[in-house]
């Protein structure tokens, strides 16, 4: 079955600083999608960047990037000039051909002004 | 074009009652798809459902928990004889292939 990890339960950044949040996830399937959704207080789930396995290419989305390994089954997300309204949980999701998502526990992001 | 909606927002129950969650896909979405949010836990699959057809039920547990998604009318969640264990928030997603849009979730309180 499919797992994905997220080791940072909590991280800081400095408003307009960037951060970097981690997550490893692990498959035997060589087709699948990677997204980063954001979670605020209103417990809404926003999707925030997505990653098709097949692309070499590093999805961009304004001041939202990552880093996609597909060897080392890394997929970091990049949040650059970070704004107070970044601050959430965000969690990490696989979906390959069963199309369920499989999410990481989440990392809380504080920003501070 | 309205997004994933869910009702209620927030739902209390007694140790005993039923539980009714609904859904409506966004407008064009044949595919439903719910989860649970336990405290401090990322989604957990439950249920994945097209229109009158069960998909996939790999994260349902095995009792008191059912899902349908009929011609006409929202998906529904059902939960019979609620447990405090089933205090959470359900999320509804809809998709009509790779990526969702959830809704924004009923908070189910337990007493």
């Amino acid at each position: 079955a499919q797992t994905v990890t997220q080791s940072q339960p909590e991280m800081s950044v400095q408003e307009a600083e960037t951060v970097t949040l981690s997550c490893t996830y692990d498959t035997s399937e060589s087709d699948y999608y990677l997204f980063w959704y954001k979670q605020p207080p209103s417990r809404q789930m926003i999707l925030v960047i997505r990653q098709e396995a097949y692309k070499q290419q590093n999805a961009t989305e304004n001041r939202f990037s990552v880093n996609f390994q597909k060897a080392a089954k890394s997929f970091s997300l990049k949040i650059s000039d970070s704004q107070l309204g970044d601050a959430a949980m965000y969690f990490c999701a696989y979906q390959g051909g069963s199309e369920k998502l499989v999410f990481g526990k989440g990392t809380k992001l504080t920003v501070n002004p | 074009n309205a997004g994933v909606m869910q009702n209620p927002r927030h739902l209390v129950r007694r140790r005993g009652q039923e539980a009714r969650l609904r859904c409506s896909p966004m407008k064009g979405h044949s595919h439903v798809y719910w989860y649970r949010q336990l405290p401090e836990e990322g989604l957990k699959f439950m249920v994945y459902l097209q229109k009158e057809n069960i998909i996939d039920e790999s994260g349902m547990p095995k009792e008191r928990f059912s899902a349908e998604f009929p011609k006409e009318g929202p998906s529904i969640l059902r939960i019979q004889q609620v447990v405090r264990g089933d205090s959470a928030a359900y999320f509804c997603a809809s998709s009509p292939s790779y990526g969702y849009t959830f809704g924004s979730g009923t908070r189910l309180t337990v007493v």
